[in-house]
């Protein structure tokens, strides 16, 4: 199962919005609403974000929305602050009853 | 509270063994699907292995055949023993908790601190 396809980098000044995409296929992102994402500071553990294309776990900021459409899920980040620089992965489920994850993007505040 | 602590990292040689631990609180493993992460240096995110119900293990096709996951009830962890090691294991490996929808493998709301394992001579 090939990686989802996220873009390396994405910066913003703080205030911003900015967009995270993740392109997969039909097979993953396209098929099933099960697409997840994570913020991973420096030598950190991943934190969930957003689960189930659009759901916000407990705790995490209403800054942060997800959604999907077609083959492609996006993450957005709006009023971007100092402490959102970090990086990001997008994750799904699969046909093939596994989960794949992005290559991650590295997100920089300005 | 929940919270996973990933321990049994370290400096192998190729072709070496290692068993990782996670052990769990303020949650039951048996009730719960638990997967291996990992990730290699400066790179993204691996889906490792999986155990769940029963006893039911899931591998990722990189790793089948070399990785055993399992678990301990009565001690309520779970290990992930490493056969054969080569320089591409070198990662930090991440147990954490994750959740399903139905019959699909869903996200992963909990995650340990991570171990890390180094495979050099």
């Amino acid at each position: 199962q090939s990686a989802l396809t996220q873009p390396a980098s994405v910066s913003g000044s703080p205030g911003q919005s900015i967009t995270i995409f993740c392109t997969g296929t039909s097979s993953d992102v396209g098929g099933y609403n099960y697409v997840s994402w994570y913020q991973q500071h420096p030598d950190k553990a991943p934190k969930l974000m957003i689960y189930d294309v659009s759901n916000r776990p407990s705790g995490v900021s209403n800054r942060f929305s997800g959604s999907k459409s077609g083959n492609t899920a996006s993450l957005t980040i709006s009023g971007l602050q100092a402490e959102d620089e970090a990086d990001y992965y997008c994750s799904s489920f699969t046909s093939t009853s596994t989960v794949v994850f992005g290559g991650g993007t590295k997100v920089t505040v300005l | 509270e929940v919270q996973l602590v990933d321990s049994g990292g370290g400096l192998i040689q190729p072709g070496g063994s290692l068993r990782l631990s996670c052990e769990a609180s303020g949650f039951s493993v048996s009730d719960n699907y638990m997967s291996w992460v990992r990730q290699a240096p400066g790179k993204g995110l691996e889906w490792v292995s999986l155990i769940f119900g029963a006893g039911d293990t899931y591998y990722a096709d990189s790793v089948k055949g070399r990785f055993t996951i399992s678990r301990d009830i009565s001690k309520n962890s779970v290990y992930l023993h490493i056969d054969d090691l080569t320089a591409d294991d070198t990662a930090v490996y991440y147990c954490a908790r994750q959740q399903s929808s139905g019959w699909a493998l869903n996200y992963f709301d909990f995650w340990g601190r991570g171990t890390p394992v180094t495979v050099s001579s």
